[in-house]
């Protein structure tokens, strides 16, 4: 299996636009987490899901975020408008089982300016 | 509250030394705990973990971690570092026997590996 795919790599956008990050998880795994990584605030979870349905999104920071995952095999992050705060590394991750280890895509550096 | 607490925010470490990076947890149910390594730019990769047994566990890379539930511990050891080392390393805690809930994680602690 090639892991969790998550795509662009980089992004850098102007405040104001809408940004969405694409993840594909691992295949057969039934859990999906979004996490978000900053220096002050280190790894936040910022929503995650079990068969494609939200479990728990009390880590999403405003309702400018939004996350939906259609099938299996997908998931998306949606920030709009975007804001320069939001600049981050965008994580996601998945899991077998939910309590078992998580494996991570390679992220995504969102770059706000 | 359950939360993971890495004291040190930056270490350095010279080639060939030993290494322990601290973990605390504060959980109420019975612990999974995981290390992760993160190298720049990557994501993070699983060093080793514990479920239960045996509370020394051996991981990827040379590492161990010793789990001491008096302490509410589970520090991360290796016995000679290598430059490649070098990366941040993350705790992480999830409910042992409780299926969706996601882990959480430790703020990370740097190595730097000096010759």
């Amino acid at each position: 299996d090639a892991g969790v795919i998550q795509s662009p790599r980089h992004e850098v956008t102007e405040m104001g636009q809408e940004v969405t990050l694409r993840c594909k998880p691992i295949s057969g795994h039934d859990y999906l987490f979004w996490y978000r990584q900053t220096m002050m605030r280190g790894l936040e979870l910022l929503i995650y899901f079990n068969n494609n349905v939200p479990i728990d999104d009390s880590g999403m920071p405003e309702d400018r975020f939004s996350a939906k995952m259609p099938n299996a095999s997908f998931s998306t992050l949606k920030i709009q408008p975007s804001e320069p705060r939001d600049s981050a590394v965008y994580f996601c991750a998945s899991s077998l089982h939910g309590v078992a280890e998580a494996f991570f895509g390679q992220g995504t550096r969102l770059t706000v300016v | 509250a359950q939360s993971v607490t890495q004291p040190d925010i930056h270490i350095t470490v010279s080639e060939g030394a030993s290494l322990e990076l601290r973990c605390n947890y504060s959980y109420g149910a019975t612990p999974y705990l995981f290390w992760y390594v993160q190298s720049p730019g990557q994501g993070l990769q699983l060093l080793l973990k514990y479920f239960s047994g045996d509370t020394l566990v051996q991981g990827i890379k040379g590492f161990e971690a010793e789990f001491k539930r008096s302490q509410s511990s589970f520090n991360l050891r290796k016995p000679s570092v290598h430059w490649s080392d070098a990366a941040e390393y993350f705790c992480a805690v999830g409910p042992a026997n409780q299926a969706g809930t996601a882990l959480i994680f430790g703020k990370g602690t740097t190595l730097s590996v000096s010759s």
